[in-house]
């Protein structure tokens, strides 16, 4: 069973910054979070992943809690396309990646 | 960015025949999966191969499926005799090394078990 809550949908507006948050409480210290996103019926796809320090790449930034216990994605930019289910997994690279039910984020204009 | 191809995009079968599922992982990557989604569910977790053996499977895997590296760059998921709730969208995954590093999904396989 996937380690993380999050909310089931969310809504943005476009050119908005969307916040997703995930709370994984039980996390332990070899474990990282992992964010992936599945547009419509794709496969999924990687966005960004962080130990303990915020990270940021050209799709998103994490920021993760000094506890480790949540994290926030942020699209600082929402656009149409970047409606999505998102998903965020806590992972240590021994066991498959195991996806949850996820954020349904709804970019509206 | 390179790709994770499957093919076909669609295949639709009948009821207690054989399928193969097929999919070229990225070229210099080391750990191959499958996973699938039945319409409307979760991304389940089927089978990881690592150095031609199967390294780790769900529940899901069970003597009905099997997989394959038949040669140096493809991967292939069997079912061999489909039922029904085989009906899916399946997804095969690479990734070069086994500890975390990012996983790369191809675009999957929608398989209609009829």
């Amino acid at each position: 069973d996937a380690k993380t809550t999050q909310p089931p949908s969310m809504d943005c507006a476009e050119g908005r910054a969307a916040n997703l948050p995930c709370n994984h409480s039980t996390i332990s210290g070899n474990e990282y979070v992992y964010w992936y996103r599945q547009i419509h019926s794709q496969g999924p796809q990687y966005i960004i992943h962080g130990l303990k320090n915020n990270e940021t790449n050209e799709m998103a930034s994490l920021i993760i809690t000094e506890d480790r216990k949540s994290s926030t994605l942020i699209l600082p930019h929402a656009t149409l396309r970047d409606t999505a289910v998102y998903y965020c997994i806590v992972y240590s690279g021994n066991t498959p990646l195991v996806f949850g039910k996820g954020t349904r984020l709804s970019v509206i204009a | 960015e390179p790709e994770v191809t499957q093919t076909p995009s669609h295949q639709v079968t009948q009821m207690g025949q054989e399928v193969i599922l097929h999919c070229v992982p990225i070229s210099n990557h080391l750990y191959f999966y499958w996973y699938r989604q039945i319409l409307g569910q979760k991304v389940e977790f089927l089978v990881s191969f690592y150095n031609n053996e199967i390294s780790e499977k769900s529940e899901i895997f069970d003597d009905q499926f099997s997989v394959e590296r038949p040669d140096g760059s493809n991967f292939t998921l069997k079912i061999r005799s489909t039922k029904l709730e085989d009906s899916a969208m399946y997804f095969c995954a690479s990734r070069m090394t086994g500890y975390n590093e990012k996983l790369f999904f191809g675009s999957g396989t929608q398989l209609s078990v009829l």
